[in-house]
């Protein structure tokens, strides 16, 4: 079984402030996916990580993929109460395109 | 644009009831998935297909059943309601090329089973 473990599991801030999320395995993944989850509604997908070392970039969320493929970061710039959600991440490792998720990052950013 | 549709939103069930949580997605995907979310975590999948006809078991399968008999159904039955599946029930589907699906979430299915 592949586990993804993501940490800090909560995290408040006020508006300004950078953080980062991890996302750590002992298994090594085919791609792996962020994604944002608002109160009352499903996992919205940010963005895939394919490549080792692969950085990607939305607006101010900067995404790395680890360079053996079995950890990866979430890094927000200056952020915003509307960045205020759940994160997930979740990795493919297998046969039918199946997602393992970790247990997601609560991020509350204050005014 | 509908995308993924699930029916019922809310649901209350007593314990030892049985209900079908229905899954209707109008992408012509040939992925689907069942995920259960307790409060605060992240998702657990139950049960997968890869196209009409063909499911299989994810992580947490026991007191669920699902079905795959066109491209766009994928209802998730539970027999027996109990406690423990509490939870709030996702469908998904997907598209792409493996190992990067571009995955879409309906909008959840709450249950509480008393």
């Amino acid at each position: 079984t592949q586990l993804l473990e993501q940490s800090p599991q909560f995290l408040s801030i006020q508006e300004g402030e950078n953080l980062t999320v991890y996302c750590n395995s002992s298994s090594v993944f085919s791609s792996l996916q962020w994604y944002r989850q608002e109160p009352g509604e499903g996992p919205v997908l940010l963005v895939t990580v394919v490549t080792g070392g692969e950085v990607k970039k939305l607006k101010r969320l900067t995404f790395q993929f680890g360079d053996a493929r079995k950890d990866s970061s979430l890094h927000i710039t200056a952020a915003q109460p509307g960045d205020t959600g759940l994160y997930l991440c979740a990795g493919d490792g297998g046969a039918g395109n199946m997602l393992t998720f970790g247990g997601g990052t609560r991020l509350m950013v204050k005014p | 644009n509908a995308g993924v549709t699930q029916t019922p939103k809310f649901r209350i069930l007593k314990i030892g009831q049985s209900m079908t949580l229905q899954c209707t997605q109008d992408m012509n995907h040939n992925y689907m998935y069942w995920y259960r979310q307790d409060p605060g975590m992240g998702l657990k999948l139950i049960y997968y297909s890869v196209g009409a006809g063909i499911t299989d078991k994810g992580e947490v399968p026991n007191g669920y059943n699902v079905s795959r008999s066109t491209t766009e159904d994928f209802p998730l039955r539970l027999e027996l309601a109990a406690p423990s599946q509490t939870s709030v029930y996702f469908c998904a589907s997907a598209q792409g090329r493996q190992g990067r699906p571009t995955i879409y979430f309906g909008e959840g299915s709450w249950l509480t089973v008393v």
